[in-house]
């Protein structure tokens, strides 16, 4: 079983919708959760954590956590082409050296 | 003022041979990292430094050395490169290990191994 398990996509959303990514963790010990953006060719970008169930939310982005189910989302509103990019999910699973675990990420299209 | 910078950017090189990776925050930060992206874009942790000291060494083969001559600088280097350590390798530092720690990556090095 993975680690982290996202929907590889892609995702296509017109522009202004409301772009859902999801994101499942098998270690109930987890701790911390964290999107980042990348994109093509570039470096992964941090743009979200959460930490306690619920919703976080930041500008048009919001995380949502649900502990129990194990399960972390991230909600882009308003989506724009330039949200166009691969969307990796991390989770700290309770280690305190600081070590992340990815998902494979979600590739996000939004056209215009 | 580029936050964490490797070099260089682009790497081919022939099997065989042995090359390096260096790395350099200016964020003031105690903890660095290297991460391996495959072309499947999966990111995996390889090692970890913490003001100096190796804290996490993932199953990485022992061709891969990575040196840190101090908190802000973490180079990597790589003996008797094969094809499969093509890929793209990301330096990444945080303000400290911990649960909610919050990592932020440099620009990468893409190699290529012919």
């Amino acid at each position: 079983q993975k680690e982290v398990e996202q929907n590889s996509g892609p995702l296509s959303v017109p522009e202004g919708a409301i772009a859902s990514l999801n994101c499942t963790y098998s270690d109930r010990g987890s701790q911390s959760f964290f999107w980042y953006r990348q994109y093509s060719g570039k470096s992964p970008e941090l743009i979200m954590s959460i930490y306690s169930n619920g919703d976080k939310e930041d500008g048009r982005f919001t995380a949502q956590l649900n502990k129990a189910s194990q399960y972390v989302s991230l909600l882009i509103r308003d989506s724009q082409p330039s949200d166009s990019a691969t969307y990796l999910c991390a989770v700290n699973r309770g280690s305190t050296l600081g070590r992340l675990y990815f998902g494979r990420g979600t590739q996000l299209t939004v056209w215009p | 003022d580029t936050a964490v910078s490797q070099t260089p950017k682009y790497l081919v090189t022939q099997m065989g041979n042995d090359k390096s990776i260096k790395c350099e925050q200016n964020l003031g930060h105690d903890t660095m990292y290297w991460y391996k992206q495959d072309s499947k874009k999966f990111l995996k942790i390889m090692f970890s430094y913490n003001n100096k000291e190796l804290i996490i060494n993932e199953t990485v083969p022992n061709r891969f050395s990575p040196k840190s001559p101090d908190k802000a600088h973490l180079n990597l280097h790589i003996n008797s490169l094969e094809l499969g350590d093509s890929a793209v390798y990301f330096c990444a530092s945080s303000t400290s290990t911990g649960i909610y720690t919050e990592a932020f990556f440099g620009q990468g090095t893409r190699l290529t191994v012919v």
